[in-house]
């Protein structure tokens, strides 16, 4: 049973950067799909952020394309999300998922992590 | 971006009713849609890829239709569970965007 589980600090500061992780269990990243994170702002919709592949091939979208960074770790079997000088509009429960290639839906998903932005 | 518009923003039906949404795209998508049912409090779980197709284990009650810039989902006969709201995802043009959601209340 593939499952995912989001880390994180919880609470960064203006202008900081975040860090969130990814742990995959019950799949290897190395044998395939690509692994997204998605975010969602309290009370508010999904919006795409980004997926890697195994070979550290990413796509990012473009409105967080300059402050962002997908990476993944197959030795530990994690991807991991950064992005930068955040500000109150990105807090939000972020979510990792995996990503059906070719039909780019987002079919296993993790319970999210809350990311507050405050000082 | 391809903009997505969910009709309505939320709505509220009786067990057993037939409840339809619909979701519009800015410009033509083809069929890559797909629809997510997200739950209070968790994560979403895809229900339809490709316009119309039922992921695994997906009830049949839950369908999807249409092409181009038009699109429905549809609950045949609303059960207490499906308490959600419902998000359309176009994946013709990157990036990804989804719909705003509509909010399915049980009366």
């Amino acid at each position: 049973q593939v499952q995912l589980q989001e880390s994180g600090p919880g609470l960064v500061k203006p202008s900081d950067t975040l860090s969130l992780t990814c742990t995959v269990s019950g799949y290897s990243i190395s044998s395939g799909y690509y692994w997204g994170w998605i975010r969602q702002p309290p009370g508010k919709g999904l919006e795409y952020i980004g997926s890697v592949y195994r070979s550290g091939t990413t796509h990012y979208n473009p409105s967080l394309k300059s402050r962002v960074t997908i990476s993944v770790d197959t030795s530990n079997n994690q991807l991991s999300l950064e992005l930068s000088s955040v500000t109150a509009a990105d807090t939000a429960v972020y979510y990792c998922a995996r990503e059906l290639g070719v039909i780019r839906a987002f079919n296993i998903w993790g319970p999210g992590t809350m990311l507050t932005v405050s000082s | 971006d391809i903009q997505m518009t969910q009709s309505p923003s939320s709505l509220s039906a009786s067990v057993g009713d037939r409840v339809t949404i619909t979701c519009q795209a800015s410009q033509d998508i083809g069929n890559y849609l797909n629809w997510y049912q997200q739950k209070p409090g968790k994560a979403p779980k895809l229900l339809i890829y490709d316009t119309s197709n039922l992921d695994t284990g997906v009830p049949s009650r839950f369908s999807g239709g249409g092409s181009g810039t038009d699109f429905t989902f549809t609950i045949s006969s609303l059960q207490p569970e499906d308490l959600a709201t419902y998000y359309c995802q176009q994946y013709d043009n990157f990036p990804i965007t989804f719909g705003q959601g509509t909010r399915l209340e049980i009366k």
